[in-house]
């Protein structure tokens, strides 16, 4: 069992949808990170979380540390929204383990 | 301000060579890490730099190595290469450790 689990492993959606991502995870971690990458490779950090919750313009993301879960929410999905989200942990040896990512396709 | 960069893009290598990729980081940041992405094991992470000292360093075999320069530039070697190591190899960097990363557009190493 991968010690980070995404789901679900393919999203495809209509514009304008609320989308939800969802990353558990079985370790002690120090920090949470969301990441998309686009076609053609390039990554973008989204987030990196500890606690709590995080906005930013029509993606939010939260973390519930006792139940070692981590959700990715956009809003208003749009085209352009269209990538893999890749969600990370940090445990307490400082190790980096990644998902297997989350391909979301946005329909026009 | 720039982005990060690395050097080059694509390269192509045939088994048992060695291959050094580059990394500059942006302007000001500090730290540098490095990661392996493959259709079969997605994203994995290599090292992590700050200050020219290795911080961190994940599960690959001592083929594997790195370096960071007092300009806070990294290059990571690999040698007596396989065709398993034919990857993404993509660097990040950020102001300090724990910081938000900034990834650059890779280098994709082919090895015949």
């Amino acid at each position: 069992k991968n010690e980070v689990e995404q789901s679900p492993q393919n999203l495809t959606a209509q514009e304008g949808e609320f989308i939800t991502i969802n990353c558990s995870y079985s370790v002690g971690i120090s920090a949470l990170h969301w990441l998309q990458q686009h076609p053609g490779g390039g990554i973008v950090s989204l987030f990196m979380l500890s606690s709590g919750k995080k906005k930013h313009g029509r993606l939010i993301a939260t973390i519930n540390i006792q139940e070692k879960h981590s959700s990715l929410h956009i809003t208003a999905s749009h085209p352009r929204d269209s990538a893999v989200y890749i969600c990370a942990v940090k445990n307490r040896d400082d190790k980096i383990i990644f998902g297997k990512g989350t391909r979301l396709h946005i329909l026009p | 301000k720039a982005g990060v960069t690395q050097t080059p893009r694509y390269l192509i290598k045939t088994r048992g060579q060695q291959v050094t990729l580059s990394c500059s980081p942006i302007s000001g940041h500090r730290s540098v890490s490095w990661y392996q992405q493959t259709p079969g094991q997605g994203l994995q992470f290599l090292f992590e730099y700050f200050s020219e000292t290795q911080r961190n360093k994940g599960n690959f075999p001592g083929r594997f190595s790195g370096r960071q320069f007092s300009n806070s530039r990294s290059e990571m070697n690999v040698s007596t290469l396989e065709l398993g190591d034919s990857a993404l190899y993509l660097c990040a960097s950020s102001l300090a450790l724990a910081r938000k990363q900034y990834f650059g557009p890779g280098t994709r190493l082919t090895v015949l």
